[in-house]
């Protein structure tokens, strides 16, 4: 099993509508978990962290369920700029290593 | 600006030709890191540094080598790269003691081997 799974996508939206993404971790140890964005062929950037008592900004709501061991993002109001790969990331317990999952990509249509 | 570069952006080169990539940031940051990202598998670590001089193998260090000499410099080595190492290289540097996992990314280097 992969230590970060994520449906590859893609998701293709229209503008204004709602679309969430899932991911799973196999480590229940696991501390800190994070959703980076990835242009195409650009590098990752941090979108945001994903704390225990779920957080918002802006358009976007990410969630924590740490029986389940998994993570979602939630993005509002899609735009156009939105398009790109939204990677999930979970840190390896009792280390600062990051574990990438393959990423989704999202596709916002006019 | 804070930033991470990598140099080059782009390299074609041959079996067995070695290669260094370069990566350096101005951040001040301790840890910095190698990765490589291919079609369905993701990032995949190859190796890291927590500090000066100190290096440690990610999860696919095979084939590469990493020196730490200065904080701000974390050069890549391919010493006789193949062409299974053509792919996209990310470095990326962080600083865990601020409390945080977040790790600034350089803008990417694409590597071909034939």
């Amino acid at each position: 099993r992969k230590e970060v799974e994520q449906d590859p996508g893609p998701f293709n939206v229209p503008e204004g509508a709602t679309v969430a993404f899932n991911c799973t971790y196999s480590n229940s140890a696991s501390q800190s978990f994070f959703w980076y964005r990835q242009d195409c062929r650009k590098e990752p950037k941090l979108l945001m962290s994903v704390y225990s008592s779920g957080n918002e900004d802006g358009r976007f709501t990410a969630q924590l369920n740490r029986a389940s061991q998994y993570i979602s993002l939630l993005i509002r109001d899609s735009k156009l700029s939105d398009s790109a790969t939204y990677l999930c990331v979970v840190t390896k317990p009792n280390t600062d290593k990051l574990i990438f999952g393959t990423g989704t990509r999202l596709q916002v249509f006019p | 600006e804070a930033q991470v570069t990598q140099n080059p952006r782009y390299l074609i080169t041959v079996t067995g030709k070695k290669l260094t990539v370069t990566c350096s940031q101005n951040m001040n940051h301790e840890y910095m890191s190698w990765y490589r990202q291919d079609p369905g598998l993701g990032l995949r670590q190859i190796y890291y540094s927590m500090n000066v001089e100190v290096t440690d193998k990610g999860d696919v260090p095979e084939g590469y080598k990493v020196s730490r000499k200065e904080k701000r410099n974390f050069p890549l080595i391919l010493e006789s790269p193949s062409p299974n190492q053509t792919s996209l290289y990310f470095c990326a540097s962080g600083d865990p003691s601020a409390g945080n996992n977040e790790q600034f990314f350089g803008p990417g280097t694409r590597l071909t081997v034939l």
